[in-house]
């Protein structure tokens, strides 16, 4: 079965700092990842997603992540924390092991910025 | 803007009792998942269903029921409530080329 592991439930980093958010998966097959990004009452976002092309995948609002097979990684970065990137992030793996969506998340983490 | 509308925002049921979650998803939305997601936790995924029919289950019991409509809308149906259902639930839909999922605001659901 496929399924992800978030390390760290809560990261603080200063305004214009790196934002740097681990993730790494267990899969039996090549892997479809996903970061989404959750801010308060409201549903999930895609930040990005990985299917098997380009191993450095951009996504929106300046964050994107490296999908290293040797280390069985997904981190997601952003080379500057902006106040608004305060939210829970979510690393996600298909279940299924194809683009079905039948999704299994980390747990999540928490981004708080520093003014 | 995701086009994915869940109702009610919230709901307040007694243990026992049944409940019915609504989502309504874009048109052309053929797949529609739910996910629940407890306090502090990632969502974790209930069902799918494709042109009408299950597509797939992950770990709930079978108190936990759906239905989709032709009219892109669907529903979760959880039977016998108990305390530990209370969890903000999300529905979620397919673009028409599978390449992204919309998810909803969600309902969050609190068992007393």
């Amino acid at each position: 079965a496929q399924s992800v592991t978030q390390l760290g439930s809560h990261v603080s980093v200063s305004e214009g700092a790196l934002v740097l958010l681990r993730c790494n998966y267990s899969s039996s097959v090549p892997p479809y990842l996903f970061w989404y990004v959750q801010y308060p009452n409201q549903g999930l976002q895609l930040l990005l997603k990985y299917t098997s092309a380009a191993t450095l995948v951009k996504g929106i609002n300046g964050f994107e992540a490296e999908f290293k097979k040797s280390e069985t990684s997904f981190h997601l970065t952003k080379p500057s924390a902006h106040m608004s990137d305060a939210a829970e992030y979510f690393c996600a793996v298909s279940s299924s092991g194809s683009n079905d969506y039948k999704l299994s998340f980390g747990a999540g983490t928490t981004v708080t910025v520093r003014a | 803007e995701t086009g994915v509308t869940q109702s009610p925002t919230h709901l307040i049921k007694t243990r026992g009792q049944q409940v019915t979650l609504r989502c309504s998803s874009q048109s052309g939305h053929n797949t529609v998942s739910w996910y629940q997601q407890a306090l502090g936790q990632g969502p974790q995924f209930i069902f799918q269903y494709y042109r009408e029919e299950e597509n797939g289950r992950g770990n709930f019991p079978p108190r936990f029921s759906g239905l989709q409509f032709p009219n892109y809308s669907s529903e979760l149906n959880v039977n016998a409530l108990e305390l530990d259902d209370s969890a903000l639930y999300l529905c979620a839909s397919s673009s028409r080329d599978n390449e992204k999922l919309f998810f909803g605001s969600g309902t969050q659901l609190s068992v007393l």
